[in-house]
């Protein structure tokens, strides 16, 4: 399986920070890298898709960038209902895999 | 606008088999070529991807479940569901239904309902 690795695993931000988040895979994966976040008691959304594409809806204050093993995820000015706890996941090959999430809070 | 629902018990004893459903609204799941997919979040830990179906055609599933779990269309039109037999507390999680676009992402999720496995 492909392993993938994220860093911080936590973070503390105030609104307004620049924010940044970092995935690595185990083994080359292309474009093939998402991100994702998760809130409690919500559906997780989809933010970025393919590496580096806004998917619809998601304010232009997220990027993505990356690729082969190494990806970021940027919050450029991080607003209140940011504070979550954000994923990258493979669609390289199966097993779809996850990383182990960063949670973002004040 | 296109929403995923689970349902299910929110119960199961061990060794018996988790059933959950995920009812599709706003589009119908017969189109776009989509995966239809089962993720859960075990406590304490990751994201694990279960398994999907490609709606009339074939199903692929994670390894380390694929001897217990099998996904399907559901009895209602425009619902899948997931089973997962011989359950054990490590099957207690968070499971969510998702749509996955080809060679892409999960694009689309349910709210999640969390199962506990308990006698």
């Amino acid at each position: 399986d492909i392993q993938l690795t994220q860093s911080p695993s936590s973070l503390s931000a105030s609104i307004g920070d620049r924010v940044t988040i970092t995935c690595r895979a185990s083994q080359y994966i292309g474009n093939f890298l998402n991100w994702c976040q998760l809130k409690p008691g919500e559906a997780p959304r989809l933010l970025i898709y393919a590496a580096s594409n806004l998917q619809s809806g998601v304010p232009s204050r997220f990027s993505g960038s990356g690729s082969g093993t190494d990806f970021t995820l940027t919050i450029s000015s991080l607003q209140p209902e940011d504070f979550a706890t954000y994923y990258c996941q493979q669609s390289f090959t199966t097993p779809f895999t996850f990383g182990p999430g960063t949670k973002v809070d004040v | 606008q296109v929403q995923l629902q689970e349902s299910g018990p929110g119960l199961v004893k061990p060794s018996q088999t988790l059933s959950l459903t995920c009812s599709v609204s706003g589009a119908s799941m017969s189109s776009g070529g989509f995966y239809w997919s089962w993720v859960r979040h075990l406590p304490g830990k990751g994201l694990e991807w279960i398994g999907h179906m490609f709606y009339g055609g074939s199903t692929d599933y994670n390894p380390s479940l694929e001897s217990r779990v099998a996904i399907s269309a559901g009895t209602s039109k425009n619902q899948f569901s997931l089973k997962l037999n011989s359950v054990t507390a490590a099957d207690t999680a968070l499971y969510f239904c998702a749509r996955k676009r080809p060679n892409d992402a999960f694009d689309l999720w349910g709210q999640g309902t969390f199962v506990t496995v308990s006698s």
